[in-house]
């Protein structure tokens, strides 16, 4: 069975400085992994996704994310937050068995002027 | 490609009352998947399609609800006899099956409310 645990439910950073979001995954084979961002009254939108090719993945708006195996993390990382950063990450695991995504429970991201 | 789309955005029923929600995904995707998000919860999945072959069902999924994909394309989610717990988030994605890890893409959800 697959499960995501997102450490902090809220995490607040003054604008320019580093965004880091960990997500761990449990999974009985590699998975697929995925970050996903929400603003607010809107769907779910793709920032970056690992699928057993490179381990340092680089996505959309900045955001990059290293999948470790021996950690079982896949956390997000930015160098320097934005204000528009603001907004919920989720992250998510997917088995290569079965179609069927798992989500974490979000992590609210407060960007401070 | 406009995107997957969801219809209505917000719902607001008295309990016991049926609600049917629609989804509109993108045109070339062969998947459908739906799933109920309550506040401060990440997506939780409910069931999903590929073509109309509705393929998996999650637990979560009472006997009050159903779901169709009747050509393959749109969907709809049926909640009949609706409890107040069924107020969440309802978000729709769609896909293209793929060999690697495919990518969702979501709707921009339905917010019911049970009153």
């Amino acid at each position: 069975a697959q499960s995501v645990t997102q450490l902090g439910s809220h995490v607040s950073v003054s604008e320019g400085a580093l965004v880091l979001l960990r997500c761990n995954y449990s999974s009985s084979v590699p998975p697929y992994l995925f970050w996903y961002v929400q603003y607010p009254n809107q769907g779910l939108q793709l920032l970056l996704k690992y699928t057993s090719a490179a381990t340092l993945v680089k996505g959309i708006n900045g955001f990059e994310a290293e999948f470790k195996k021996s950690e079982t993390s896949f956390h997000l990382t930015k160098p320097s937050a934005h204000m528009s950063d603001a907004a919920e990450y989720f992250c998510a695991v997917k088995s290569p068995n079965f179609n069927k995504f798992y989500f974490g429970s979000g992590t609210k991201l407060n960007v401070k002027p | 490609d406009t995107g997957v789309s969801q219809d209505p955005r917000h719902k607001i029923t008295k309990r016991g009352q049926n609600v049917t929600f629609r989804c509109d995904p993108i045109s070339e995707h062969n998947r459908l998947y739906w799933y109920r998000q309550t506040l401060g919860q990440g997506p939780e999945f409910l069931t999903y399609f590929q073509n109309e072959a509705q393929l998996e069902k999650s637990r979560l999924l009472s006997d009050r609800f159903s779901a169709e994909r009747p050509k393959g394309s749109f969907s709809t989610l049926e909640i009949q006899r609706t409890e107040q717990g069924d107020s969440a988030m309802y978000l729709c994605a769609s896909s293209l099956a793929s060999q690697g890890g495919e990518t969702q893409y979501f709707g921009p959800g339905t917010r019911l409310l049970v009153l």
